[in-house]
């Protein structure tokens, strides 16, 4: 089946510097992927819609400049934390839908991001 | 706004007994409605999905959900739980005039007690 593979799976790293994730599809082209957030013991929160060949669309509160977001080709998108400071400590999970517009969400298995 | 509402934080069944985990959605078109499961520290995994047609749709594991228009619901159930249930389930709907946006409910942490 349809697989998203994420990396790194685990990442601390100090106060102020940068951090990327990238999300990949494995064995299907992904023009749009979606990047969630979940706090402990929360549900997933959507921050963004990667869209291949343009702009990301943020969804209202995330700071663009704070996550960057690049999808460079129809496999990666990536996701930088910039300048990361301790609240940013989270887990990041991507997804990507397999075919088009109805079709469920893969989801990579998630990033634990620690900034201490 | 559109909304999924989990009820139960938390729900504890003991292993080979029935399992219904609740799920309400306020939404105004017709729903795409979806079960995930998370085991702690990974991703989401697809359970099952309901676009249209049967109310009755199957998943994987054994588990099952029925699209209930009338009560806006769509509960999960399974009907002899493992130890190997043990985990965090979400519902969501999505938001397909928005490309397959999705909205996840708060989850419930399910236990199996042997």
């Amino acid at each position: 089946g349809a697989v998203v593979s994420q990396h790194p799976s685990r990442v601390i790293c100090k106060s102020g510097t940068s951090v990327k994730i990238e999300c990949r599809s494995l064995d299907f082209q992904a023009t749009t992927m979606f990047w969630y957030r979940q706090f402990p013991k929360q549900s997933l929160m959507l921050m963004a819609t990667s869209n291949e060949g343009s702009k990301a669309t943020y969804e209202q509160g995330v700071e663009k400049d704070k996550f960057l977001i690049n999808h460079a080709s129809l496999t990666l998108s990536t996701l930088t934390v910039t300048s990361a400071h301790p609240e940013d400590s989270s887990f990041y999970i991507c997804s990507a839908p397999e075919t088009g517009v109805g079709s469920p969400l893969h989801f990579g298995n998630g990033t634990r991001l620690t900034v201490t | 706004a559109q909304s999924v509402t989990q009820p139960d934080i938390h729900i504890t069944v003991s292993e080979g007994a029935s399992l219904e985990l609740r799920c309400n959605y306020s939404y105004g078109a017709t729903p795409y409605l979806f079960w995930y499961v998370q085991s702690p520290g990974q991703g989401l995994q697809l359970l099952l999905k309901y676009f249209s047609g049967d109310t009755l749709v199957q998943g994987i594991k054994g588990f099952e959900a029925e699209f209930k228009r009338s009560q806006s619901s769509f509960n999960l159930r399974k009907p002899s739980v493992h130890w190997s249930d043990a985990a965090e389930y979400f519902c969501a709907v999505g938001l397909m005039e928005y490309g397959n946006k999705l909205v996840f409910g708060a989850g419930t942490i399910l236990r199996v007690k042997s």
